[in-house]
């Protein structure tokens, strides 16, 4: 089983919609979770980080289920500038990241 | 400026051929890591490096090794190029300062192509 696991999508909602991610994770011990946004051939870049239960940005809602080893990522009122890829990450053991393969979100108009 | 900058940003070579990728960073940051990314299994960790005198594999370091030159500076050599390590190539940072909480910066990516 891979350490961080994600759908991959395509994901293809309509401006507007609300749209929701999944990412499981394995190591039970692991402290931090992250998701990270990824814009075609561009670099990842920070979207929230994920501590205890969740937390809230904006439009922008990450949720951490640790009886379930699984965090979320809840985009409400869905913008075309959206689309992009969205990759979660987990700090796991020895202070390095595993990421997730990525999910791949479309917004039409 | 950059503060994570990569050279360079793509490179065609050929098999067996020596690659040396590098990457700078004017962050301050100590923790500074390696990743490729390849369609449908995201990023990969190759090296990473908490510190100059500090260096550690990653899940992927068969084929590649790493020199951390100074707290700013950490390339990725391939001794020999082979087709299956074309991808897109990522460095990043860490400041590392607080246990619970390791954001990472990114490059801009160097893409590789081995013929």
């Amino acid at each position: 089983r891979k350490e961080v696991e994600q759908d991959p999508g395509p994901f293809n909602v309509p401006e507007g919609a609300t749209v929701a991610f999944n990412c499981t994770y394995s190591n039970s011990a692991s402290q931090s979770f992250f998701w990270y946004r990824q814009d075609c051939r561009k670099e990842p870049k920070l979207l929230m980080s994920v501590y205890s239960s969740g937390n809230e940005d904006g439009r922008f809602t990450a949720q951490l289920n640790r009886a379930s080893q699984y965090i979320s990522l809840l985009i409400r009122d869905s913008k075309l500038s959206d689309s992009a890829t969205y990759l979660c990450a987990d700090e796991g053991s020895a202070s390095k990241i595993i990421f997730g393969s990525g999910t791949r979100l479309s917004i039409r108009p | 400026d950059a503060d994570v900058t990569q050279t360079p940003r793509n490179r065609i070579t050929k098999t067996g051929k020596r690659i040396m990728l590098e990457c700078s960073q004017t962050k301050g940051h100590d923790r500074m890591y390696w990743y490729r990314q390849d369609p449908g299994l995201g990023l990969r960790l190759i090296y990473y490096s908490f510190d100059v005198k500090d260096i550690n594999k990653g899940e992927i370091s068969d084929g590649y090794s790493v020199s951390r030159q100074a707290q700013a500076k950490f390339s990725l050599s391939l001794e020999s190029a082979i087709p299956n390590q074309t991808a897109l190539y990522f460095c990043a940072t860490s400041e590392g300062t607080d246990p619970t909480y390791n954001e990472q910066f990114f490059g801009p990516g160097t893409r590789l192509t081995v013929l």
